[in-house]
């Protein structure tokens, strides 16, 4: 257990909805990080912020936003969702914001668009 | 821009037998990180090794070992004496720090099964 949790587990809705993922970092940490795992893309950096503030942006669409709140609790929204934003959704945290830090992830949320 | 190559999609051995997983990388960076995760059936990402570019002495842990060369820019990684449960798929991941905070790039990943 990474001390990273992210809620719900599985979602499943339908194309042009809109969802919430939920993340809640390790104790401490500062930093949290967005990631999609898809078959064909792999593993995509979407977002990082740190102490409520956004650090590094990746490949996110602009149909995704997201943000850290006082207690640290991160969330990802996906809004005009497509068939093909199904894919695995991972937080990780680390305690700094430099890339020097090892993230430690969540379980993830399998997002299912039917 | 920084990359990551696994070029082993798909890894098959028996139980007790070392296995290498290949990890090669390319960056223009002086200063960055190397990372090992792995991702077992259960889908976690299990975080397992950090090295940065200023320290190429290779790592062992247990049945795990990280060989780091900077000539060929590998970062490979051996288990020893494979196991049923080091069955997952194993990603190799770069972040390069000279220049600001960059994110982690992750490689296509290796799958590994360990057959008893």
């Amino acid at each position: 257990d990474s001390g990273v949790t992210q809620t719900p587990k599985h979602l499943i809705t339908a194309t042009g909805q809109r969802v919430t993922l939920r993340c809640s970092p390790r104790s401490g940490d500062l930093s949290v990080y967005w990631y999609q795992q898809s078959l064909d893309q792999g593993l995509q950096f979407l977002i990082q912020y740190y102490n409520g503030e956004e650090r590094a942006k990746g490949n996110i669409l602009e149909r995704f936003s997201a943000q850290q709140f006082p207690d640290l609790h991160s969330e990802l929204n996906l809004s005009s969702l497509e068939l093909g934003d199904s894919a695995l959704y991972f937080c990780a945290s680390s305690p700094g914001g430099g890339s020097y830090n090892e993230q430690f992830f969540g379980p993830g949320t399998r997002l299912t668009v039917l | 821009a920084q990359k990551v190559t696994q070029a082993q999609t798909e890894i098959s051995v028996v139980e007790k037998e070392d296995v290498t997983l290949d990890c090669v990388y390319e960056t223009r960076d002086t200063t960055y990180y190397l990372f090992w995760y792995k991702q077992p059936p259960s889908g976690e990402l299990v975080f397992l090794i950090r090295r940065n570019s200023f320290d190429e002495q290779n790592e062992i842990s247990g049945r795990y070992s990280w060989n780091f060369q900077k000539s060929t820019s590998s970062f490979n990684f051996t288990i020893t004496a494979s196991q049923v449960v080091d069955s997952a798929v194993y990603f190799c991941a770069l972040s390069e720090g000279g220049s600001g905070n960059t994110p982690l790039v992750f490689g296509k990943g290796t799958r590994l099964s360990v057959i008893a």
